[in-house]
């Protein structure tokens, strides 16, 4: 068990709707990431929030946001879904704001855009 | 975009053989880190190496980071089923603001 904790773990849509994804990291960790994996591209990095701001943006397309709250735990908003879009979906969370620190990864949410 | 070449792609092989994938890049790396995914969960961090020509040791497993940090291997002795999974490389290229690049991976079966 990694400590991080992601919500759904299954999602069913259709093309044009909106989810919100759901973490929680580990207790104490800082950091949260947000990943895209799919079989044609690997794991991709999204974006990282640090303490509740913005710290580093990968390849998160303009109809995705995110956002880390107060209490540390983050969503990651998908819009105007595409077939496309249908990917696992990992968060993880780090003790300190740099990427190479150890990052614990929860278990996923697999959303499925029909 | 800086990618990381993960090779083989695929491999199945009997309990108790080695084997040894390969993790390159044409640019250096500030450190690398692999990371094992099962079926089904995130990855799970294995080791972080950082200097060029390092060498790490897990029980069966050896890491090694190449002397220009291009690129590194990763070699498993007597292979077991329990070793079966998903053998990801992440570079991280420094400068503060950067997020892990990872390869695609190794899809690794250990047949009992």
């Amino acid at each position: 068990d990694s400590g991080v904790t992601q919500t759904p773990k299954h999602l069913i849509t259709a093309t044009g709707q909106r989810v919100t994804l759901r973490c929680s990291p580990r207790s104490g960790d800082l950091s949260v990431y947000w990943y895209q994996q799919s079989l044609d591209q690997g794991l991709q990095f999204l974006i990282q929030y640090y303490n509740g701001e913005e710290r580093a943006k990968g390849n998160i397309l303009e109809r995705f946001s995110a956002q880390q709250f107060p209490d540390l735990h983050s969503e990651l908003n998908l819009s105007s879904l595409e077939l496309g879009d249908s990917a696992l979906y990992f968060c993880a969370s780090s003790v300190g704001p740099f990427s190479n620190q150890p990052q614990h990864f929860g278990d996923g949410t697999r959303l499925s855009i029909l | 975009t800086q990618l990381l070449e993960q090779s083989p792609q695929f491999l199945s092989i009997q309990e108790g053989e080695n084997l040894t994938v390969y993790c390159n890049s044409s640019s250096v790396f500030s450190s690398l880190q692999w990371y094992r995914q099962e079926p089904g969960e995130g990855p799970v961090l294995l080791v972080t190496v950082v200097t060029g020509g390092e060498v790490k040791k897990l029980k069966r497993l050896t890491f090694q980071f190449g002397d220009a940090r291009k690129d590194s291997s990763l070699h498993i002795t007597a292979a077991q089923p329990g070793d079966t999974g998903l053998y990801l490389c992440a570079r991280y290229s420094g400068g503060g603001a950067d997020g892990l690049t990872f390869g695609k991976g190794t899809h690794l079966i250990i047949q009992p």
